[in-house]
């Protein structure tokens, strides 16, 4: 059983297309997340939400879009992809409000190539 | 200056060394540390909390200095198995109740036969 599962693992797809990456957690958490690992492996928060609701989000361009149906799956959908855009995608979860202290829990990643 | 600063590395130990691991982090306000630990091409996973008191689990001792704004990791006796990206983790309070991990680059390990 996964606990955090992302889909699709890879993705491959020319710029100025629009993609979605999904994730689901299925551990009863409340806050998820999308984070960015760029090419020289720096991980960066980018979205947070806590039972449906946005309560982080960094700065990022309004081409990418998160979207909670409800709390055990956010997705990220972005529009017009560009080259810089190329990244592994980290969906993580935890149990309460995104508290300090709390542990996150993250899915396997989505390898995301702009070519 | 970086939010969170590590060596890179790689640090390149034979087994059953002793290796330790260091950071620094920007913010005074932080308030929850962790060592995050991802191998190549996968997830982080936690590999433990800081506390203030220092804590162990097993053969790893994690130490933080708030004063210095610096955490440590030691890894004792190292196995093949600890080759991994250990990765320096700060919470801080993004606002109300809600923390916001930042991450450091992580240091590579690499531990030879």
């Amino acid at each position: 059983d996964t606990a955090v599962s992302q889909t699709p693992k890879y993705l491959v797809t020319q710029m100025g297309n629009d993609k979605s990456i999904k994730c689901e957690q299925n551990l009863g958490h409340d806050t998820m997340y999308w984070y960015k690992q760029d090419s020289k492996k720096f991980l960066k928060i980018m979205f947070s939400y806590n039972n449906k609701e946005l309560i982080i989000n960094e700065t990022v361009p309004n081409r990418f879009s998160p979207k909670s149906p409800d709390k055990a799956h956010l997705n990220l959908h972005i529009n017009s992809l560009e080259l810089g855009d190329s990244a592994v995608y980290f969906c993580a979860s935890s149990q309460g409000s995104g508290g300090v202290g709390e542990t996150q829990y993250f899915g396997p990643g989505t390898r995301l190539l702009v070519l | 200056r970086k939010e969170v600063e590590q060596d890179p590395g790689p640090f390149n130990v034979p087994e059953g060394a002793t290796v330790a691991f260091n950071c620094t982090y920007s913010n005074s306000a932080s308030q929850s540390f962790f060592w995050y630990r991802q191998d190549c091409r996968k997830e982080p996973k936690l590999l433990m909390s800081v506390y203030s008191s220092g804590n162990e689990d097993g053969r790893f001792t994690a130490q933080l200095n708030r004063a210095s704004q610096y955490i440590s990791l030691l890894i004792r006796d190292s196995k093949l198995s600890d080759s991994a990206t250990y990765l320096c983790v700060v919470n801080t309070d993004y606002g109300g109740s809600q923390g916001n991990l930042i991450f450091g680059k992580g240091t590579k390990l690499s531990v030879k036969p």
